[in-house]
């Protein structure tokens, strides 16, 4: 049971290149998150998943984009990467039923933009 | 405004000393769920406890304590005689039901980072 994995672990960016940050769960969760964490702060919210084809803005969404094509995948997509998005990105999922419960938090993603 | 307050920043202790992590928040709902996360030096984040805001009992489960009073808004942790593998840093959350609560949205405090020397 791999539970949320995200690929890849560590990546390095120039300032204006693009990249995707993927996150896969295989719990069949319908909602899903990604979260950023920046040095000394707790996670602040990118953007949320409710289910197939259903996502809305979080706390910071500016410069990010997703998608939710199946229930398994929810991959979010830097464009015209900036120094600001080097963060820490995670990915969770949580079951619709148990939505006020503990979120299931992927290994997370370092990425630097320089 | 919503908000989860961890003013330790960051807190050092000798194995098997008692230490209590603080967490005071502030919400707008009536009904909402507190909980805390453990993030090893690994990095990944481990659920520990929810909490929901009818029920302040509190709980205990193993070296773990958790004291939850509404009257101070506060949810403080505790780790009875606590271990170098409980060096990590602890994350108080806040959701609350009818403001984004229902996505499950988490808003996070700043964290405590918890050193245990052996």
């Amino acid at each position: 049971n791999a539970g949320v994995t995200q690929t890849p672990k560590f990546r390095i960016l120039k300032i204006g290149q693009s990249m995707t940050l993927q996150c896969t769960q295989d719990m069949n969760h319908n909602y899903m998150y990604w979260y950023r964490q920046d040095p000394g702060m707790g996670l602040k919210l990118i953007y949320y998943s409710v289910g197939a084809g259903i996502t809305d803005k979080g706390e910071v969404p500016n410069g990010y984009n997703v998608s939710r094509s199946t229930t398994e995948d929810f991959p979010l997509r830097l464009e015209l990467a900036a120094p600001s998005q080097t963060s820490v990105y995670f990915c969770a999922s949580s079951n619709r039923d148990r939505a006020f419960y503990e979120q299931y938090f992927g290994p997370g993603t370092r990425l630097t933009v320089t | 405004a919503q908000k989860v307050t961890q003013a330790q920043t960051e807190i050092s202790v000798v194995e098997k000393e008692d230490v209590t992590l603080d967490c005071v928040y502030e919400t707008r709902d009536t009904t909402y769920y507190l909980f805390w996360y453990k993030q090893p030096p690994s990095g990944e984040l481990v659920f520990l406890i929810r909490r929901n805001s009818f029920d302040e009992q509190n709980e205990i489960s193993g070296r773990y304590s958790w004291n939850f009073q509404k009257s101070t808004s506060s949810f403080n942790f505790t780790i009875t005689a606590s271990q170098v593998v409980d060096s990590a840093v602890y994350f108080c959350a806040l959701s609350e039901v009818n403001y984004g609560g229902s996505q499950g949205n988490l808003i996070f405090g700043k964290g405590t980072k918890l050193s245990v020397k052996p």
